[in-house]
């Protein structure tokens, strides 16, 4: 079936350097999203990636989708200790639910 | 507006007790599905729904069953609950259908079966 794979597990900075957070897939995506989950809460949609090679930026944030579609990477410049959550992608192949990889759990310390 | 709503927030069941988690949405959307998160695993999809009437397996369904008899409402029952079932259950909504628009999510149930 279908997999989403997410590396690293966990990471860990300091406060000011940049992270990120890469997605492979086994099948061609229809669309990729990504989610952020602080401690304790619940998953935040942040950005959703349709097309192939699209580059999409939110402030210090820069999400990329690849050529083949199968992967897609999230990059934070100069994290802040409000980054520290954990980062989840999730795609899916057309008319299937979405599958979530097992996220990245970024720590920074101050 | 209150989004996505679950309860109870958390509960305790002893091994072969039954129960349903409760998972209400007011954004009218069609989409509805549910998600167990357990440490180091992610968010595995157990149950979804595109529509009153219409539900379909995830990845992880057995032990749990779900029916949508409307567009707000997608109960997860769990019949004779297992210590493999604690876990932290969130559920999800969307507007379109199935993986096409950005979820939604309550704030979860942490279960803990003993």
């Amino acid at each position: 079936g279908q997999q989403v794979m997410q590396i690293p597990q966990y990471q860990h900075v300091q406060e000011g350097e940049d992270f990120t957070t890469y997605c492979n897939s086994s099948t061609t995506l229809s669309n990729i999203q990504w989610y952020k989950q602080r401690p304790g809460g619940h998953p935040v949609f942040l950005i959703q990636l349709v097309k192939s090679g699209e580059v999409k930026k939110q402030k210090r944030l820069t999400f990329q989708f690849g050529e083949a579609k199968k992967n897609s990477s999230l990059h934070i410049t100069a994290t802040q200790t409000t980054d520290v959550g954990t980062y989840f992608c999730a795609g899916n192949q057309a008319g299937t639910a979405l599958i979530f990889g097992k996220g990245t759990t970024l720590s920074v310390s101050s | 507006n209150a989004g996505v709503t679950q309860t109870p927030k958390f509960q305790v069941l002893k091994t072969g007790q039954s129960m349903t988690l409760q998972c209400a949405q007011d954004m009218n959307h069609e989409y509805m599905s549910w998600y167990r998160q357990d440490p180091g695993m992610g968010l595995r999809l157990i149950h979804y729904s595109v529509g009153a009437g219409i539900t379909d397996q995830g990845e992880v369904p057995n032990g749990y069953n779900v029916s949508r008899s409307t567009t707000e409402d997608f109960p997860l029952r769990l019949l004779s609950a297992a210590p493999s079932q604690t876990s932290v259950y969130f559920c999800a909504s969307s507007y379109g259908g199935t993986g096409r628009e950005k979820l939604f999510f309550g704030s979860g149930t942490q279960l803990s079966v003993l």
